[in-house]
């Protein structure tokens, strides 16, 4: 069974810094790419940012590009989004997802909720 | 960015009908490899996301067949034959054609 499993939220003030991990199991975890969807409170998906399967390659959404950085360990099977320079708009349940068959986003984890405010 | 456009926003429906949402994409979504990377997933109230539809019509695991999906280019349909108490939530679409992947606005289906 593929489970995904986020940690790593909590509050957070403007300016600081979060990592969050996602624990990934039940697949062959080096094989998918991998990326980071948010969802505000009350509103509605956001892609925030992808990694291939070796980790060779990124893709950031312009509101993340420069703060974020999204990495992964397939010795681990651990996807990881650092978080840097952390805004009040960042906050959000922040969900891993699998890249599955034809850029699907086949499987998703329960989330980790990130609240920056001071 | 690919603005994607879902219509109605809110649906009210009566248990046994028929449900209906529409997804319209600022631009095509036909990659360059010909195939059309739209997705369809529905949000349960308090859950996360889950997957529909793949590549417009591909429905994915353990999704009941009374759910349908159709379309090309621009223009993409979920269709819900008998809405179940089951079906309550939100449902968006997604390109993943190119990156950054977006969404649909969402819409929420609710009962009458």
């Amino acid at each position: 069974e593929v489970q995904l499993m986020e940690s790593g939220g909590g509050l957070v003030q403007p300016g600081g810094s979060l990592r969050l991990s996602c624990a990934a199991s039940g697949f062959t975890f080096s094989g998918y790419w991998m990326h980071w969807v948010r969802q505000a409170p009350g509103k509605g998906l956001v892609w925030v940012s992808r990694v291939d399967s070796d980790g060779s390659n990124t893709d950031y959404a312009d509101s993340v590009k420069g703060r974020f950085t999204i990495s992964r360990n397939n010795a681990e099977n651990t996807l990881y989004l650092q978080m840097n320079s952390l805004r009040a708009e960042d906050t959000a349940m922040y969900y891993c997802t699998r890249g599955g068959v034809d850029r699907s986003t086949d499987y998703w984890g329960q989330g980790t909720l990130v609240t920056v405010s001071s | 960015d690919i603005v994607m456009t879902q219509t109605p926003l809110s649906s009210p429906v009566t248990l046994g009908q028929p449900a209906s949402i529409s997804c319209r994409s600022g631009q095509s979504l036909v990659h360059s490899s010909g195939n059309t990377y739209l997705s369809w997933l529905q949000q349960r109230p308090g859950q996360p996301p889950r997957l529909l539809f793949y590549k417009i019509s591909n429905r994915f695991s353990g999704v009941p067949d009374r759910f349908s999906s159709s379309g090309a280019g621009t223009d993409f349909t979920l269709k819900i034959s008998r809405v179940e108490a089951e079906d309550v939530g939100v449902y968006y679409c997604m390109q993943a054609t190119e990156f950054p992947y977006t969404f649909g606005q969402g819409t929420k289906l609710e009962i009458k």
